[in-house]
């Protein structure tokens, strides 16, 4: 079965453009999970959807970030206007049930933003 | 207070040798579940290992295992018989609550080991 994609790789933008980052989670996942890690730090959860639903959005930074999953399948995610802060590596997650023992979370490649 | 600890930031191991990377963690939830990625510089996330809190023997996948250590909430991934290719960032994440009574699902992580294996 095809993995989670997401796309562009990577994103060079400047302060104050919008970017949209998209994630195809694996075919039948229900669960999508966006994460990000700034350089040097921890992977942050940022947000978690059941199907189309915002089950869990405690770890999006501000109102400029707004992740969308229509029809429950794939999920966007955008940066309106990026930040210097903003550069990273977000990560998409998906999961069939929650997180199951033999195969965790599939994670995608990331997307690598560079806000200059 | 960091829930996922790992105190390494870099390693290095000789080609053939058995490694242990450490990872400790914190939470007072009495289920939780314990993973470890792979991360090769190609970027993506390789899910290796996972540890249920409940689970009375400690987890194998192949050359990966997981010594975990309950009572001192540390959950170190051993590799034994290093390769090359084992040469990558390694993530120590957890998450709270149980498999099928949700907790929020997130995972939380630490900061990553980089693991070096030399010939």
């Amino acid at each position: 079965e095809a993995g989670v994609t997401q796309f562009p790789s990577h994103s060079v933008i400047e302060k104050g453009q919008t970017v949209t980052l998209r994630c195809d989670p694996i075919s039948g996942h229900d669960n999508l999970y966006w994460y990000r890690r700034v350089m040097g730090k921890e992977i942050k959860f940022l947000l978690h959807f059941v199907k189309e639903s915002k089950q869990d959005e405690s770890g999006m930074p501000n109102n400029r970030f707004l992740a969308e999953r229509t029809g429950g399948t794939y999920s966007t995610l955008k940066v309106q206007p990026a930040e210097l802060e903003d550069s990273g590596v977000y990560f998409c997650a998906s999961s069939q049930d929650y997180g199951h023992r033999t195969t965790g979370y599939t994670f995608g490649s990331g997307t690598r933003l560079t806000v200059v | 207070a960091q829930k996922i600890t790992q105190t390494q930031p870099g390693m290095f191991v000789q080609e053939k040798e058995a490694v242990t990377l450490d990872c400790t963690y914190d939470t007072s939830d009495p289920s939780y579940g314990l993973f470890w990625y792979k991360q090769p510089s190609s970027g993506e996330m390789i899910f290796l290992i996972y540890q249920g809190s409940y689970d009375q023997q400690n987890a194998t996948e192949g050359r990966y295992s997981l010594n975990f250590q309950k009572a001192r909430k540390s959950a170190n991934l051993v590799i034994s018989a290093s390769q090359l290719g084992d040469s990558a960032m390694y993530f120590c994440a957890m998450r709270e609550g149980g498999a099928l009574t949700g907790g929020g699902n997130k995972l939380t992580f630490g900061t990553g080991t980089q693991l070096k294996v030399e010939l």
